[in-house]
């Protein structure tokens, strides 16, 4: 079936702009993550959905940085007067959240190049 | 959730087994052991999982000591497609609480001699 799927693939803009990248995730996962991985580090967690319950927010960097989930399913993450420092691969991944031993399913990520 | 310890890379040649070490001294009793890989310009994909006794799925298994404060991922015959960061997280989903994203540290750089 069909994967997590990301948009755009590759994002550059001008230092100060908003961008927004869009994730897709397996039909009928409630459970959603954003991560960002900079270039030679490791993944860090941003943000995660589960159902209808509160976001966990504990993950962003900054209020510059803001996601919604429409409708339990597409999530949008979002980035306000971009700096250099946001240049990052952005990972969404999509759980069933059946259990601890759940799997997180990744998109191919969104790369963004801060001018 | 509890840290883990991976060598920064690894090298193995083409159609030989690989034994990917993780120690995790500190693991709690409801820490469960996950691995997943990072294929070049790819995001994360699951490999395998284990509590206590050994696993095998189509892609690995996986050993678990005994006094589980460490474990080892064997794929069985690598290829140059599993040229790949390998890591190896704990999650204590139970007690986790809303706090269910994995952790990742920074892996194990395998590389595949063909």
């Amino acid at each position: 079936g069909a994967g997590v799927s990301q948009s755009p693939s590759n994002k550059v803009t001008e230092k100060g702009k908003d961008v927004e990248l869009r994730c897709d995730p397996i039909s009928g996962h409630t459970a959603l993550y954003w991560y960002r991985q900079s270039l030679g580090q490791g993944l860090e967690f941003l943000i995660y959905f589960q159902g209808n319950s509160a976001p966990d927010k504990s993950g962003l960097p900054s209020d510059r940085f803001s996601a919604e989930r429409t409708g339990g399913s597409v999530s949008t993450l979002t980035i306000q007067r971009t700096q250099q420092e946001d240049s990052a691969v952005y990972l969404c991944a999509s759980s069933s959240n059946r259990g601890p031993w759940e799997t997180q399913y990744f998109g191919p990520g969104t790369r963004l190049l801060v001018l | 959730d509890a840290k883990t310890t991976q060598p920064n890379s690894m090298e193995s040649n083409e159609e030989e087994p690989v034994h990917l070490p993780c120690n995790h001294s500190t693991i709690s009793g409801t820490d469960y052991i996950h691995w997943y890989r990072q294929l070049p310009s790819q995001g994360p994909e699951y490999v395998i999982h284990g509590l206590t006794s050994n696993v095998n799925n189509r892609m690995a298994s996986l050993a678990i000591a005994e006094d589980r404060k460490s474990s080892t991922l064997i794929l069985h015959r690598a290829t140059l497609r599993d040229a790949a960061v390998y890591y190896c997280i704990l999650r204590d989903v139970i007690n986790a609480g809303s706090a269910r994203q994995l952790t990742f540290g920074s892996g194990t750089q395998l590389t595949v001699l063909p």
